[in-house]
């Protein structure tokens, strides 16, 4: 039973790039959420996406980040025209169907390391 | 919005020494709580959740958490850690009383030595 999957793990990008980040939900799961990690600081919300739809963009910065989640493939973080300052790690979660109590738990996949040079 | 709060930054033990690390929350009505570890070079992993009943949350690897309420409280506990244990802890709550995206503290560091 395979987890949350993203790749790569790891990308460099010069200024001025596109980065494209995908990742695969657990399966069964229809949901998916990203995060941006910076260094020394904790993770924080940027979309969270259904198939095909966006259900809360309010973490994403206003200008060179887009996000989708195609009915068929994974979810794509993209970054047009990046910059130093996109330097992180990002994180993408998936989780189920709400459940009868509480929120969804969150399974997250290993990460992709953006270094911008 | 829901915030977390997490004190302390990094903390220090040494094997078999007991652990607590503090989290605290605002007040946003329902309350759910998580604990997230990151281990060096890995994924969060999922340590415990608190959505409502037992305040008194067990978790895996032998941590636990205890919720709380007139503290907003969700203090991580392990009664003795191991060198494995090292790595990095985010308490978490869901941004809002609707929201599915988690607000994440900034971490604590635990470095324990052997």
């Amino acid at each position: 039973n395979a987890g949350v999957m993203q790749n790569p793990r790891h990308l460099v990008r010069r200024r001025g790039q596109e980065a494209r980040l995908r990742c695969s939900p657990m399966k069964g799961h229809s949901h998916v959420y990203w995060y941006r990690q910076l260094p020394e600081e904790g993770l924080k919300f940027m979309v969270y996406l259904q198939k095909e739809n966006i259900i809360d963009e309010s973490g994403m910065p206003k200008e060179r980040f887009s996000a989708e989640f195609p009915k068929e493939g994974p979810s794509i973080l993209r970054i047009q025209q990046v910059v130093r300052g996109d330097s992180a790690a990002y994180f993408c979660a998936s989780s189920p169907l709400p459940g009868q109590r509480g929120p969804d738990t969150q399974y997250f996949g290993p990460g992709t390391r953006l270094t911008v040079l | 919005a829901q915030s977390v709060s997490q004190h302390n930054h990094h903390v220090i033990l040494s094997e078999a020494a007991s652990l607590e690390l503090g989290c605290n929350y605002s007040y946003g009505g329902t309350v759910n709580l998580f604990w997230y570890v990151q281990y060096p070079g890995q994924h969060l992993q999922l340590l415990l959740k608190y959505f409502s009943g037992d305040p008194l949350v067990k978790g895996i690897k032998g941590f636990e958490a205890e919720f709380i309420k007139s503290k907003f409280s969700f203090n991580l506990r392990k009664p003795s850690v191991q060198w494995s244990d090292t790595a990095e802890y985010f308490c978490a709550v869901p941004s809002s009383g609707s929201a599915r995206q988690l607000t994440f503290g900034s971490g604590t560091q635990l470095t324990v030595l052997p």
